[in-house]
């Protein structure tokens, strides 16, 4: 299968500070990006989805300014998590997907922790 | 809309056994795709088996097969000669075109399986 890389695998940032967490896709064109969270033992939330050259659909609830994401390329996406505090910490994964391709494909997914 | 409920939070099975994971959702959409996903410790998300909806047959890969009724909206997931490795999280997850070709997956809550030596 294809191969979605995703950087970095776990940081620490200090509350008030910004992070960004890269999604690559190594071996394709990925036309659309999936942003998920993941709380302990819990299912993935979908944060928003994002086009590449476009703006992306954040689901409702996801602050858009608070979490930005930008897909400038096929083959990279990024989430910034803006003046992270506590509660922000969790695990983030990304998935790509080729147009008209039915089949996502997972980043390792980032454990973010906030101090 | 679509929901996708998984009504089993944990399951055990012993090696070598079989194992069921039952999956129901909901959609109004004829096109649409299921999906099973496996996530182990390390957390990444690893695809299972897949079935397009428009299929009857049901979908097989090596010792995994699934139990598609459309009708009752049902799709079970059916792990034969469990290994320790099978061990993990399990997803179930439909997805149909939300626009543009984007497919937007939305997960059930999950299955932990547990194999037992």
């Amino acid at each position: 299968g294809a191969v979605v890389s995703q950087h970095p695998s776990r940081v620490i940032c200090k509350s008030g500070t910004s992070v960004k967490i890269e999604c690559r896709s190594l071996d394709f064109q990925a036309t659309t990006m999936f942003w998920y969270r993941q709380f302990p033992k819990q299912s993935l939330m979908l944060m928003a989805t994002s086009n590449e050259g476009s703006k992306a659909t954040y689901e409702q609830g996801v602050e858009k300014d608070k979490f930005l994401i930008n897909h400038a390329s096929l083959t990279l996406s990024t989430l910034t998590v803006t003046s992270a505090h506590p509660e922000d910490s969790s695990f983030y994964i990304c998935s790509a997907r080729a147009l008209m391709n039915t089949e996502a494909f997972f980043g390792q997914g980032t454990r973010l922790t906030v101090v | 809309a679509q929901t996708v409920t998984q009504s089993q939070p944990e399951m055990s099975v012993q090696e070598a056994e079989t194992v069921t994971l039952s999956c129901t959702y909901d959609t109004s959409e004829s096109d649409y795709y299921l999906f099973w996903y496996k996530q182990p410790p390390s957390r990444q998300m690893i695809l299972v088996i897949r079935q397009e909806a428009y299929k009857q047959q049901n979908a097989t890969e090596n010792r995994f097969s699934v139990n598609f009724q459309k009708a009752a909206k049902s799709f079970s997931l059916k792990i034969s000669d469990s290994q320790l490795g099978d061990a993990a999280m399990y997803f179930c997850a439909s997805a149909l075109d939300s626009g543009a070709g984007s497919y937007q997956l939305t997960f059930g809550k999950g299955t932990k399986l547990s194999v037992i030596p």
